[in-house]
């Protein structure tokens, strides 16, 4: 059963331009979300999280915001950059536990 | 900071022979999991260490696969005996543990199974 999904297998973006993933749950008891970065042949790479409490969380170029009512999360980068191409997978834990996964987005940034 | 150490980076076995990995955490990391990756799927979390307790090893098939870390550091996963399907990416991760702790992953061993 897959708590996490994220319906989108790919995105194709234009150097420059904003990309959004997103990411659906399906377990209120998940109060802490992150998005990893996966390139080819390495181990997921830690972009950024947010906690239940918020809605946005912002570093640098990336931003995520939660809707929790929804049980909705989005990943935006702007501007999208040639380094930024790479499998992104969103991620919740409920409390200390249970790191659950979706199926990640392969992003393609065109220059 | 030394980052999470996997060994080996690959292994091609037959099946129902037996293989283990081997995992190196980051100092100090009291939480460990273990992932496997199936080609074009999501990590799918195997077994989560708390020290050296098992927090959850609920989606670990048990009956040909087994995990432990001794004096809550390394960490080994073994497989007995090998199937097709088992062939994956096994992703290693470790964390401070507490709540909002991000987890830090290795490279992965990448085991085919013939």
């Amino acid at each position: 059963d897959q708590q996490v999904k994220q319906n989108s297998p790919s995105l194709s973006v234009q150097e420059g331009r904003i990309s959004i993933l997103n990411c659906d749950y399906t377990n209120s008891m998940f109060d802490y979300f992150l998005w990893y970065k996966k390139y080819p042949a390495e181990g997921p790479t830690f972009l950024i999280s947010i906690s239940s409490i918020k809605d946005k969380n912002e570093d640098g170029r990336f931003t995520v915001f939660l809707n929790k009512s929804a049980k909705h999360l989005s990943l935006h980068i702007v501007p999208s950059q040639p380094g930024d191409s790479a499998v992104y997978f969103c991620a919740a834990m409920e409390g200390d536990y249970k790191l659950s996964f979706g199926a990640g987005t392969t992003v393609t940034v065109r220059a | 900071e030394a980052g999470v150490a996997q060994s080996p980076r690959y292994k091609i076995i037959e099946k129902r022979q037996s293989v283990a990995f081997w995992c190196n955490p980051i100092s100090g990391h009291a939480t460990l999991y273990w992932y496997q990756q199936i080609l074009g799927q999501g990590p799918k979390l195997l077994i989560q260490f708390q020290n050296n307790g098992v927090v959850d090893d609920s989606q670990l098939p048990k009956d040909r696969f087994s995990a432990e870390r001794l004096k809550g550091v390394d960490s080994t996963l073994k497989i007995q005996p090998a199937k097709l399907e088992d062939s994956a990416v096994y992703l290693c991760a470790s964390s401070l543990g507490g709540v909002f702790g991000e987890a830090f992953f290795g490279q992965g061993t990448r085991l085919t199974v013939v």
